[in-house]
């Protein structure tokens, strides 16, 4: 157990509608990191949050956005969603937000099917 | 463009003897590299790193070289046991500021056979 959470594990949705990924990083980490894994990619980094404030931007389209509230935790808002986010969401935590020493850990992820 | 490639895509390796998965990656700035293992249906779990001003660390069984002018790194896993069976990622990280998002390779599959 990586001390990272994720909620819902499954998720299943049509086209056209919104959803909302919840991460609580582990206690005493102050960065959240978003990823996504579809079928045959590897991790895709989306986004970095660091206490409170987005640090960083990967491959994040415009539809997806995201926030870390005041008790660090982050969530990950899709909208008007398509057959292709169909894919495994996974969010990291790490103690600062990069560097030699900080490693991330990941939680079990998000399965998002999307009919 | 790739910046971190995994090149086999499957290992099977026989219970007991030593398992080699490598990395290869483009990125010069990358200054801290992690291994992290995958089973079905959960996330990555951190293995071990290391730091680009080191070109080897060790933790039990498993072992990361780091080459800096090749710009490779591989993981040794001995001896390399059924439990060990799982999707292996490369990362790499290049610190900025307070920016530190991983770049993933595409991941080796190890199969290691009783």
């Amino acid at each position: 157990d990586s001390g990272v959470t994720q909620t819902p594990k499954h998720l299943i949705t049509a086209t056209g509608q919104r959803v909302t990924l919840r991460c609580s990083p582990r206690s005493g980490d102050l960065s959240v990191y978003w990823y996504q894994q579809s079928l045959d990619q590897g991790l895709q980094f989306l986004i970095q949050y660091y206490n409170g404030e987005e640090r960083a931007k990967g491959n994040i389209l415009e539809r997806f956005s995201a926030q870390q509230f005041p008790d660090l935790h982050s969530e990950l808002n899709l909208s008007s969603l398509e057959l292709g986010d169909s894919a495994l969401y996974f969010c990291a935590s790490s103690v600062i937000a990069g560097g030699d020493t900080d490693t991330q850990y990941f939680g079990p992820g998000t399965r998002l099917t999307v009919l | 463009d790739q910046q971190v490639k995994q090149n086999s895509p499957s290992l099977s390796v026989q219970e007991g003897r030593i398992s080699i998965l490598n990395c290869d990656y483009t990125n010069s700035m990358f200054d801290y590299f992690l291994w992290y293992k995958k089973y079905p249906a959960e996330g990555p779990t951190f293995l071990i790193s290391i730091s680009s001003i080191k070109d080897k660390n060790e933790d039990g069984r498993f072992t990361v070289f780091l080459n800096k002018s090749a710009k490779h790194l591989s993981l040794h896993i001995v001896p390399s046991q059924p439990g060990d069976s799982a999707v292996y990622f490369c990362a790499a990280s290049e610190y900025r500021g307070s920016q530190g998002n991983l770049i993933f390779g595409k991941g080796t599959k190890l199969s290691v056979k009783p």
